[in-house]
């Protein structure tokens, strides 16, 4: 489903750098979300917005923040990665119509913090 | 506190044998549950949501209220089944939907 991407897909980076993971949607949803998924732990809320003036935080948003540009587009920023960081990293959007907030996913980013 | 629990990390099962996964939740109020499902170098994917009383790939789930479980279940397993399965409860409010940890389904020939 080509209607969430995600850039970049593979990222390496080094601790302390600053990295910025995008998503965009073409699925005219309003709500977009930022999970991180760990091996064990399932995937784990970081940051959602509503609506372009919405944000909020979810279970694990320290050391993350985001930015929604426009209805469409979706940033997740680590201001200084840390190991601890590496992961999967899956942006979402969904629609509390309809289809009664089912989540569509983007393919991820995966993220490996030297 | 909002919690869901998936017992088994991984399951494994032969081709054409019934498979239950399970799931657990603690909420207030009364939750709408998924399934979401992760196939190999696929993303991941609704497979059912409980308030649809649907069956997809074969695959049902019953809400459980008196036990708060949300089990997913297939009575003979494909091999194309094997992946990441993960239960997620949205609560009531729609504020935000909880992922369990997962399970992997992994059925053998």
């Amino acid at each position: 489903d080509a209607d969430v991407t995600q850039t970049p897909r593979n990222r390496i980076t080094k601790t302390g750098k600053r990295i910025m993971l995008e998503c965009s949607q073409t699925k005219g949803h309003d709500r977009m979300y930022w999970y991180r998924q760990d091996p064990g732990l399932g995937l784990r809320l970081i940051y959602y917005s509503f609506d372009v003036k919405d944000i909020n935080k979810g279970e694990i948003s320290d050391g993350y923040s985001v930015s929604r540009q426009a209805q469409a587009k979706f940033s997740l920023s680590l201001e200084s990665a840390i190991p601890n960081q590496t992961a999967l990293y899956f942006c979402a959007t969904s629609d509390e119509t309809g289809g009664k907030d089912t989540q569509y996913f983007g393919p991820g980013t995966r993220l490996t913090v030297l | 506190a909002q919690r869901v629990t998936q017992p088994e990390k991984l399951l494994s099962v032969f081709k054409g044998a019934p498979v239950e996964l399970k799931c657990n939740y603690s909420y207030s109020g009364s939750p709408e549950l998924f399934w979401y499902v992760q196939y190999s170098r696929q993303r991941l994917q609704l497979l059912l949501r409980h308030i649809s009383r649907e069956s997809i790939k074969g695959f049902t789930a019953d809400l459980n209220k008196g036990e708060t479980s949300f089990h997913l279940k297939k009575p003979f397993a494909q091999e194309e089944d094997s992946a990441m399965y993960y239960c997620a409860p949205l609560h009531s409010g729609g504020f935000k939907t909880i992922f369990g940890a997962g399970t992997r389904l992994f059925v053998k020939a």
